[in-house]
């Protein structure tokens, strides 16, 4: 099956520096990503969508200044949290649509914990 | 707009014992549904699916029926093991939302040998 690559898989940083995480689609081409985030023991919240080659959609009340969103090619979208802060500590998530698979399945990456000091 | 409700965890069973959890859903059009699984620690893995009403998922020994009449796509697992312990979400994509996907809160699962 489609596999997606999500990395690191954890990071630890001090207030105020800035962090990337990384997602990619290993064996098929993913002309759409999304970015999640979760706490602890609650569901996911879709941050944005992230489409090859044009600006990352966000989702109402995600600040798109600070959770920065590239789509360079059509395995990779990273996310970058800009000046991160404690309560930007949190489980990050992305997944990756495949194009031509009936359903709208998303394949999901196995997360990035963020912890923030 | 569209909404995925299910049962409130945690589900504590003994292993082999019968496993159902509910996801109801409220969506306009003709939504596809999904149940996805976390593992501790780890992302999601989509665990079946079903794209049209009285559509049956599957997939190790799990199973969900497209309700359209009742709006359900209820979970169930006839004789669960200790590693199916995890949380299971409910979700759907809507008609028109371009491939988003809406997660019901999740529901942990815990099996005890």
């Amino acid at each position: 099956g489609a596999v997606v690559s999500q990395h690191p898989s954890r990071v630890i940083c001090k207030s105020g520096t800035s962090v990337k995480i990384e997602c990619r689609s290993l064996d098929f081409q993913a002309t759409t990503m999304f970015w999640y985030r979760q706490f602890p023991k609650q569901s996911l919240m879709l941050m944005a969508t992230s489409n090859e080659g044009s600006k990352a959609t966000y989702e109402q009340g995600v600040e798109k200044d600070k959770f920065l969103i590239n789509h360079a090619s059509l395995t990779l979208s990273t996310l970058t949290v800009t000046s991160a802060h404690p309560e930007d500590s949190s489980f990050y998530i992305c997944s990756a649509r495949a194009p031509g698979l009936a359903g709208n399945i998303q394949y999901f990456g196995a997360g990035t914990r963020l912890s923030v000091l | 707009g569209n909404s995925v409700t299910q049962m409130e965890g945690p589900v504590t069973l003994s292993e082999e014992a019968f496993l159902t959890i509910n996801c109801t859903y409220t969506a306009t059009g003709y939504p596809s549904l999904f149940w996805y699984v976390q593992y501790p620690g780890e992302g999601l893995q989509l665990l079946l699916k079903a794209t049209k009403a009285d559509d049956k998922g599957s997939n190790k020994g799990f199973e969900a029926t497209y309700r359209k009449e009742t709006t359900s796509f209820h979970l169930e697992k006839g004789s669960v093991q200790v590693s199916d312990s995890a949380v299971y979400f409910c979700a759907l994509s809507g008609s028109y939302s371009w491939g988003k996907l809406q997660f019901g809160a999740g529901t942990q699962v815990v099996v005890t040998p």
